[in-house]
């Protein structure tokens, strides 16, 4: 089984801060099978990005996702208060597809 | 509009049994796999197992393999969530959502299951 460490736990940024998140895997990820998700409270969480770096439909050129093999980063270029959140990364490789426990993107 | 329409929240006691559903519309029900996730309360989402309603092949995390089943009526294009007996620790939301090429793209609105006695 794969496990996703996130980090930080919380992160507390200003609007128009940059905001970077980070994903890291107890064994490689295959072909970049990385999803990002975003998750308000009381709502159920929404696709961000998949196959690490391609964003969902509907979803704001301000977030972009990187990397590959253990390491996978979630950038969003410049807060905006409705992206206060807590962010999941999860791999969709080999089974189960676990997620990390998440980061929780704070706007001061 | 594609969509999935979970059942209503449940309150159980400890040992009951439980079915909670998932409807699918707005696509081909049975081109995409169906994957549960638990959420409890306060806590992380925790992928559960899915379910391809082509022929309803499942797969489970081992965190949850024996406790749950997961099945579905392509007849009526609904995935199921299921105990045979509930513990206070199945307490949480839990979520059906679209696997589209095992990406989780559509997501329902959760079913809260409280398991008190």
């Amino acid at each position: 089984e794969i496990v996703l460490t996130q980090s930080p736990g919380t992160l507390s940024l200003s609007p128009g801060e940059r905001a970077t998140l980070s994903c890291r895997a107890s064994q490689s990820v295959s072909s970049g099978h990385l999803a990002w998700y975003q998750q308000n409270p009381g709502q159920a969480p929404r696709l961000l990005i998949y196959g690490a770096s391609t964003r969902a439909t509907g979803i704001p050129d301000r977030f972009s996702g990187s990397g590959s093999g253990t390491d996978f980063s979630l950038t969003i270029s410049r807060l905006e208060p409705e992206d206060s959140a807590v962010y999941y990364c999860q791999h969709y490789g080999r089974s189960p597809h676990t997620f990390g426990q998440g980061t929780k993107v704070e706007i001061k | 509009e594609v969509q999935l329409v979970q059942s209503g929240a449940e309150v159980k006691k400890p040992g009951e049994s439980l079915r909670i559903s998932c409807k699918g519309s707005g696509y081909s029900f049975t081109n995409y796999w169906i994957t549960w996730v638990r959420q409890m309360p306060g806590k992380g989402l925790e992928w559960m197992g899915r379910i391809d309603p082509s022929d309803s092949y499942s797969n489970y995390s081992p965190s949850f393999q024996g406790h749950v089943t997961i099945s579905v009526d392509t007849s009526i294009n609904t995935a199921y969530l299921q105990w045979s007996s509930l513990k206070a620790s199945d307490t949480a939301m839990y979520y059906c959502v679209r696997a589209g090429s095992s990406r989780l793209d559509v997501w329902g609105k959760g079913t809260t299951v409280i398991v008190s006695s």
